[in-house]
């Protein structure tokens, strides 16, 4: 069946520092992918998302391909601030549900 | 435009008694779902729901009930609150991918957090 395996947190990064959250996915079909983020007690919200293999998601700094190839979808952002820490969730929607990642803890140290 | 709502926001419940958890969209999608959140397990599903008046099992079922008898609302009950319940519940809802096959983006609501005593 599909599954989303994102790699464990938490990742502690300072200011300004490359951020890199691996994502693999095993699905059936083509589905589309997604990366959200949840902020200390909210709801998950989409950060972006890829409906195609090659196409690359973007938002707020952060970007995302997706890797047909590599069954990947790895989350990137070149400068991460202190407003990013969050909970970042990969997913994969394939027929009538979404699903999810265990989710990776970020911490942004000023 | 208020999206996803839920209803409470924060409940402690007694074991044995029973509540519902109430998720209100305006966004006219047709997928509503219900996760629940628990330390170090992500997101687990419960119930889901393709359309008004149907329903259909997630991965946590047990122990819950469901209902859609409108679009725009979609209800969760414990009809027997047990402390393993303890949990933040979210509800989302979905619009169709393109040609209708399957889910697309999720929306979620703020959550409800539940104590179970």
């Amino acid at each position: 069946g599909n599954s989303v395996t994102q790699m464990e947190g938490p990742v502690t990064l300072s200011e300004e520092a490359f951020l890199t959250i691996n994502c693999t996915y095993t699905a059936t079909g083509y589905p589309s992918l997604f990366w959200y983020v949840q902020y200390p007690g909210e709801g998950l919200q989409l950060l972006l998302k890829a409906t195609k293999a090659d196409d690359k998601g973007s938002n707020k700094g952060f970007e995302a391909t997706y890797r047909k190839e590599t069954t990947s979808f790895h989350l990137e952002k070149g400068s991460v601030q202190v407003s990013d820490s969050a909970v970042y969730f990969c997913a994969l929607s394939g027929g009538f549900k979404t699903i999810f990642g265990a989710g990776t803890r970020l911490f942004v140290k000023a | 435009n208020a999206g996803v709502t839920q209803t409470p926001k924060f409940r402690v419940l007694k074991t044995g008694q029973s509540m519902t958890l109430l998720c209100a969209q305006d966004m006219n999608h047709e997928y509503m779902y219900w996760y629940r959140q628990d330390p170090g397990m992500g997101l687990r599903l419960i119930h889901y729901s393709v359309g008004e008046g149907t329903t259909a099992k997630g991965e946590v079922p047990d122990g819950y009930n469901v209902s859609r008898l409108k679009k725009q609302n979609f209800l969760l009950g414990l009809e027997s609150a047990a402390p393993s319940q303890t949990s933040v519940y979210f509800c989302a809802s979905s619009p169709t991918r393109a040609g209708g096959l399957g889910t697309e983006t999720q929306y979620f609501g703020p959550g409800t957090r539940l104590l179970v005593l």
